[in-house]
């Protein structure tokens, strides 16, 4: 069974940062492209990155360009999100996802993280 | 403002069909395959459609996909209570080399 669990969400004052963890387990992590979304309260869905399978590429949207890194780890099963000069907009809920033919087939039950002075 | 353009809500009653539209331009829809992910209250998103009309394991053939040119349909028939949740089209692209969703549409089942 796959399993996606997002950790490192927390409060968070504007301009901190936050890194946030997704474990994966059930399938073989080095073979697929994953990606992290989030969703504002009360809002819609907004892909935010995706990153390869051996993470050579990766891709964001354009609001998170320049703050946001998404690395991952192979040998740890482990994708994550470095997110640096947070700003209020930035508050939602973080899920961590498995991309396969063209879709997200696998999301985590989601990370919370607010950014408030 | 989302990329992909969704109705805001659309209602049926219990065993009725409906269907949601996912518009979208030559550069997203039209150049790559469309995802839906339904998302009921309070709960993760789950993949409900994928390569545009295709279904998961554990789908219910009651919901079907189509594409075609800028636009995506999501139809759902026999409708049930169980049902009633958040749909969201998404795909990738080409010229913002980013995902892409629509803003969501509820679905109310009276």
């Amino acid at each position: 069974e796959v399993q996606l669990v997002e950790s490192g969400g927390g409060l968070v004052q504007p301009g901190g940062s936050l890194r946030l963890s997704c474990a994966a387990s059930g399938f073989t992590f080095s073979r697929y492209w994953m990606s992290w979304y989030r969703q504002a309260p009360g809002k819609g869905l907004e892909w935010v990155a995706n990153i390869k399978e051996d993470g050579s590429d990766k891709y964001y949207v354009d609001s998170v360009k320049g703050r946001f890194t998404i690395s991952r780890d192979n040998a740890e099963n482990s994708v994550y999100l470095q997110m640096n000069s947070l700003r209020v907009g930035d508050t939602a809920v973080y899920y961590c996802t498995r991309d396969n033919n063209y879709a997200s087939d696998s999301w985590g039950q989601g990370t919370l993280v607010t950014v408030s002075s | 403002q989302s990329v992909l353009t969704q109705p805001p809500s659309v209602s049926a009653a219990p065993g009725q069909k409906v269907t949601i539209s996912c518009s979208g331009s030559s550069s997203n829809i039209g150049s790559n395959y469309v995802s839906w992910y339904q998302q009921l209250p309070g709960t993760a998103p789950k993949l409900l459609m994928y390569e545009n009309n295709k279904r998961p394991s554990g789908i219910p053939d009651r919901f079907s996909g189509s594409k075609s040119g800028t636009s995506a349909t999501l139809g759902i028939t026999g409708l049930q209570t169980g049902d009633e949740a958040d749909y969201y089209c998404g795909t990738w692209d080409g010229s913002l080399s980013a995902g892409v969703f629509g803003g969501g549409t509820k679905l109310t089942v009276l």
